[in-house]
């Protein structure tokens, strides 16, 4: 059990635009702690997708984009290709001091 | 070019040791915060544990007491001392740089490859 709550999966076809949930409580994302994305692509390690909320690293195409609201935050990937297709992490930070994670949601392309 | 190599996983037998070596470049470990992060065989990822630049170590309550983070700065490399190994440690376990920013709060910015630890006998 994750303390961060995410979708199991969710799909789209080329070209649309699909988000992603993460829902925490009053002690990380309500708590004012800021919430970051990671794509893990099949075999491969986890890589920064975005950080603070709603920043993109350098590299990150501006078809990521990420906000937050009070306990929860979203991540929306728009114009989705096939490349896209991977497993979504949120991570943010708890105040029993530790980080945490969403249990990732598996991102298909129909 | 930042780079996080891992090595030291393998098989090993419940209750046994092992020790998870992780050489940076690009950067100077002890003037940074590191973290492992593990993820077993077709789950999420799992924060296990943290080096401050000060020295200050923290761990997940599913391994505190039994691992034991550390860095040699003279060879730029992070270590994770793993004893007491159970089935449910399997994983690939990550050594990761975690960044801190006061406006935009703790996020792992660079990940190495993973390196594979199954506990089983």
């Amino acid at each position: 059990q994750s303390v961060l709550t995410q979708p199991p999966s969710v799909s789209g076809a080329p070209g649309q635009r699909v988000t992603i949930s993460c829902t925490g409580s009053s002690s990380n994302i309500g708590a004012g702690y800021d919430v970051h994305w990671y794509q893990q692509l099949p075999g491969t390690a986890p890589k920064l997708l975005i950080y603070g909320n709603s920043n993109r690293p350098s590299g990150v195409p501006d078809r990521f984009s990420g906000s937050k609201s009070g306990t929860s935050a979203s991540l929306a990937i728009s114009g989705l290709q096939a490349e896209d297709e991977a497993d979504y992490y949120c991570q943010s930070y708890d105040s029993s001091l530790s980080v945490v994670f969403g249990g990732g949601t598996k991102l298909t392309v129909l | 070019e930042v780079q996080l190599v891992e090595s030291g996983g393998g098989l090993i037998q419940p209750g046994g040791s092992l020790r998870l070596s992780c050489a940076a470049s690009g950067f100077t470990v002890s003037s940074n915060y590191m973290s492992w992060v593990r993820q077993a065989p077709g789950k999420g990822l799992e924060w296990v544990s943290v080096i401050y630049s000060g020295g200050s170590t923290y761990y997940a309550d599913s391994v505190k007491g039994r691992f034991t983070i550390s860095r040699d700065n003279s060879k730029n490399t992070l270590y994770l001392q793993m004893n007491s190994l159970r089935a449910e440690d399997t994983a690939v376990y990550y050594c990761a740089r975690l960044e801190y920013s006061y406006a935009t709060g703790n996020y792992f910015d660079y990940w190495g490859q993973g390196t594979l630890v199954t506990v089983s006998s």
